[in-house]
């Protein structure tokens, strides 16, 4: 079956460092790939996706990409703020599957 | 602005008890999800469902019900039979269930907390 798995967190960091948090998958098929992220105490926002080998996704200074080879779609940001405290999901759907697998999510802190 | 609501935000019931979450979208989406969160677990999916009147168990569905009577809403029910209810509950839609490009948008969440 599908899989994801993130690396072990609460990564802390202080602010204008640099953030990679490491998501990699297990999947049939050929996986869309998605990075949610949560607020406190606030639902589930889809921060970036790539749908095919190679593509990089990106939004608000974010950036992942979909490596088929290593099977990975790792988060990265060149320079965090305070406000990008939060949880972090990586997911995929998969074309034979349908329905959208979740990693155990990160907490980032990022302190001033 | 179209969007995904939830009801309550806090939601507490003491054991033996059953209680319903609200789930509406005006996003005229055919797909609807509830999700349940604890902490360290990520999301599992409870239950889905791709059209009106059509629903499927998910991973987790044990002492969970849902209806979909309306493609607008999907409550959930957390029965009596669910022997750990307590967590934070989030309801989902998408255009459709298949797909590549299915990007799901959620709802604020609901927290239940049993006494």
């Amino acid at each position: 079956g599908n899989s994801v798995t993130q690396m072990e967190g609460p990564v802390t960091l202080s602010e204008e460092a640099f953030l990679t948090i490491n998501c990699t998958y297990t999947a049939t098929g050929y996986p869309s790939l998605f990075w949610y992220v949560q607020y406190p105490g606030e639902g589930l926002q889809l921060l970036l996706k790539a749908t095919k080998a190679d593509d990089k996704g990106s939004n608000k200074g974010f950036e992942a990409t979909y490596r088929k080879e290593t099977t990975s779609f790792h988060l990265e940001k060149g320079s965090v703020q305070v406000s990008d405290s939060a949880v972090y999901f990586c997911a995929l759907v998969s074309t034979s599957y349908g329905k959208l697998t979740f990693g155990q999510g990160t907490i980032l802190t990022v302190h001033p | 602005d179209g969007g995904i609501t939830q009801s309550p935000k806090y939601l507490f019931r003491k054991e033996g008890q059953n209680v319903t979450l609200s789930c509406e979208q005006n996003l005229n989406h055919d797909a609807m999800y509830w999700y349940r969160q604890d902490p360290g677990q990520g999301l599992r999916l409870i239950y889905y469902s791709q059209i009106v009147n059509d629903f499927q168990k998910g991973d987790i569905a044990e002492g969970y019900s849902v209806s979909r009577e309306k493609k607008e809403s999907f409550p959930l029910t957390v029965t009596s039979a669910q022997k750990n209810p307590t967590a934070f509950y989030l309801c989902a839609s998408s255009t459709r269930i298949a797909g590549v490009d299915n990007e799901q948008f959620f709802g604020p969440g609901t927290r239940l907390t049993v006494l």
